[in-house]
């Protein structure tokens, strides 16, 4: 079984800022995705970042970065300089990567609201 | 390029009517469609994978005769909900993954609203 915990309901940053978002997963599966996706008040889930178990760098994307530390299992999203427009709750899901195909498991959210 | 449309965006209809709910993967095929429950201000719940050309999966406590899933082609899933009731007032998401894919790709979401 995958569990993902997200302990943070809400965060705040000031515009310009850099924010993490804590994400800690727990499995068994020795190998697994663990991805971001950004929901705005629309409802559309945005595919943000992927890391991948073996992956051996952090994974990034423009402003978006993972924290990736398989031993503390921890994959906390990075965004720097943020924008106005990051402001959603955003989810951190994860993925067994084993035979077939493993359903994604999502946590509970962070919401982010970034002020002028 | 991955964009996956969900029509109708939004929808009201009465008690006891059905209501279905397109998801289509508009620049890839879809082997795999999924469709997820969120409630105000909670996570995705999954309700029910979906693999073309055969029946759908779905999760524990989610009713099948309630819930109709059809994956007829590569690029088209749908979920019908049946004798909707208030109860069933939802947002509803699909997402599409590519076989051999990792990342799931979603839809912007069907807000249902039963009267």
């Amino acid at each position: 079984a995958q569990k993902i915990t997200q302990t943070q309901p809400g965060m705040f940053v000031q515009e310009k800022e850099a924010v993490t978002l804590d994400c800690t997963y727990d499995t068994s599966d020795p190998s697994y995705g663990l991805f971001w996706y950004k929901q705005p008040s629309s409802g559309e889930m945005i595919f943000l970042i992927y890391q991948g178990s073996y992956d051996q760098q952090n994974a990034t994307e423009g402003r978006y970065s993972l924290n990736f530390q398989k031993a503390r299992k921890s994959a906390n999203l990075v965004i720097s300089a943020s924008q106005l427009g990051d402001s959603a709750m955003y989810f951190c899901a994860m993925r067994g990567l084993n035979t077939g195909f493993q359903k994604l498991v999502f946590g509970t959210g962070t919401r982010l609201l970034v002020s002028p | 390029g991955a964009v996956v449309s969900q029509h109708p965006s939004r929808v009201i209809c009465k008690s006891g009517t059905s209501v279905k709910i397109e998801c289509r993967s508009l620049d890839f095929q879809a082997t795999t469609m999924f469709w997820y429950r969120q409630f105000p201000k909670q996570s995705l719940m999954l309700m029910a994978t979906s693999n073309e050309g055969s029946k759908a999966t779905y999760e524990q406590g989610v009713e099948k005769d309630k819930f109709l899933i059809n994956h007829a082609s590569l690029t088209l899933s749908t979920l019908t909900v049946t004798s909707a009731h208030p109860e069933d007032s939802s947002f509803y998401i699909c997402s599409a993954r590519v076989e051999g894919a990792d990342t799931q790709y979603f839809g912007p979401g069907t807000r249902l609203t039963v009267l």
